[in-house]
């Protein structure tokens, strides 16, 4: 079975700009989940969707908002980039949307912000 | 607040030896503990998982340990080989069957392995 993938997987944009990341989760999983990850801040929780609707979201800004399609597949975008926007930013997929079934994460998208 | 803290920050061991990489948690309630993997510009990968009423759990040669009591988990590692050079991070769950939003990330532990 296909793991989760993400697309791109490295990325360079300038302040201000915006930015669209996919995420495509394994076959069956309708739970995806993003985060962020820095060397200073470590995992942070963005936002997660289930079934196409939003259940849970992050303390980060309005700038970052996402998505799910009918198939699963996620997609986040950041607006108006910012310096501190650059990060590893990692997609997870799961069969359900509770914390009891295991996540299963993508390779990461390499964003940086100029 | 919920807080889960990982030592040390950094490790450096030769092939072949064995390590110990701790996890102390002040979640409370406490749900289950996950160890994951995480390979440089890559995404984690889950190693264990225990639940609040589990002491150990075995994966090849990594084993978690986990004291509810003292609310401290380890992940030894037997026999280190080069390809367990990685990040190595620490997940708390402080509910039960709650959100994703809900687990607490350590800030993990980086061990470099070398020949």
């Amino acid at each position: 079975k296909a793991g989760v993938t993400q697309t791109p997987r490295y990325l360079i944009k300038t302040r201000g700009q915006q930015v669209t990341l996919s995420c495509s989760p394994i076959s069956g999983h309708r739970s995806v989940s993003w985060y962020q990850q820095t060397p200073g801040q470590g995992l942070q929780f963005l936002f997660e969707y289930f079934s196409e609707t939003q259940r849970n979201k992050g303390n980060f800004p309005g700038r970052f908002s996402g998505r799910q399609f009918s198939n699963s597949r996620s997609e986040m975008n950041v607006s108006t980039l910012e310096l501190g926007d650059s990060a590893l930013y990692l997609c997870a997929s799961s069969l359900g949307d509770r914390d009891t079934y295991e996540q299963y994460f993508g390779p990461g998208t390499r964003l940086t912000v100029t | 607040k919920n807080q889960v803290e990982q030592s040390p920050q950094s490790l450096i061991i030769l092939e072949g030896k064995n390590c110990t990489l701790q996890c102390n948690y002040t979640v409370s309630p406490f749900s289950n503990l996950r160890w994951y993997k995480q390979d440089t510009g890559r995404g984690p990968v889950s190693l264990t998982i225990m639940t609040f009423s589990e002491n150990t759990k075995s994966n090849g040669r990594y084993t978690a340990t986990l004291d509810a009591d003292t609310k401290q988990s380890s992940l030894h590692i037997t026999a280190s080989q080069l390809s367990d050079s990685a990040s190595y991070i620490c997940v708390v769950s402080p509910t039960f069957s709650g959100g994703y939003n809900k687990l607490i990330f350590g800030a993990g532990t980086r061990l470099a392995v070398h020949p």
